[in-house]
């Protein structure tokens, strides 16, 4: 079991590029979430999708994208990059509320530095 | 969104103290989730809380769930260097719902 994998590591774009950042899961999990993390605000909900080909926005959607074309990967998409959008980016997943072993609480993925110059 | 607010913000201390940290909101939570992460990773959970009034051991970690239903506390005991890292508490109003995060309590443990 590899949990909740984020791909890639780290990443460096210039403002205006588009990336997509890729968060996998082999739980079997139905909710996934994006978060991104910045010094002293805590981790912050930016989409998040609870079953395959829906998804949501969370707290600070603006400026991303994301896609659950499969159950097993959500994926989180800038178009345009910009330096506001420096930050590490954590994926999570967790089961469906009513799942015999649904206990409310989220796997994180290692997380994705990105820095936007 | 929702404010959480979490204290102290960083403790610097002993060896073999026990420490304390909480976290407060402006809404009532149904569920109250306390994580760890260390430097270059991601979160790990450490105990969950799902009743108001509920106390929760994991080892020498001990959290609970206030009976305001707008606040949580976690007790480290007999700390240790490996407890270093940065403490989030994490609480949603639904189940299954949005979580809202705490800003985090940054602890060092000093040998």
């Amino acid at each position: 079991n590899a949990g909740v994998t984020q791909t890639p590591k780290f990443r460096v774009l210039k403002t205006g590029q588009s990336m997509t950042l890729l968060c996998a899961q082999d739980m079997n999990h139905e909710y996934m979430y994006w978060y991104r993390q910045d010094p002293g605000m805590g981790l912050r909900l930016i989409h998040y999708s609870v079953g395959e080909g829906t998804t949501a926005k969370g707290e600070v959607p603006d400026g991303y994208n994301v896609s659950r074309l499969k159950k097993q990967n959500f994926l989180l998409g800038l178009e345009s990059a910009a330096p506001s959008q420096t930050s590490v980016y954590f994926c999570a997943s967790s089961y469906r509320v009513g799942h015999p072993q649904s206990t409310d609480t989220q796997y994180f993925g290692p997380g994705t530095r990105l820095t936007v110059l | 969104g929702q404010q959480l607010n979490q204290s102290p913000q960083s403790m610097f201390i002993q060896e073999g103290e026990d420490v304390s940290m909480n976290c407060t909101s402006s809404s009532i939570f149904n569920t109250w989730l306390w994580y760890k992460q260390e430097p270059g990773e991601g979160p790990v959970l450490l105990i969950a809380l799902y009743k108001a009034g509920e106390l929760t051991s994991n080892g020498r970690l001990t959290a609970q769930f206030g009976i305001t239903r707008k606040d949580s506390f976690l007790n480290i005991s007999a700390s240790i260097p490996s407890d270093v890292g940065i403490y989030f508490c994490a609480g949603s109003i639904l189940t299954g719902n949005q979580f809202y995060f705490g800003t985090g309590t940054s602890l060092t443990v000093i040998p």
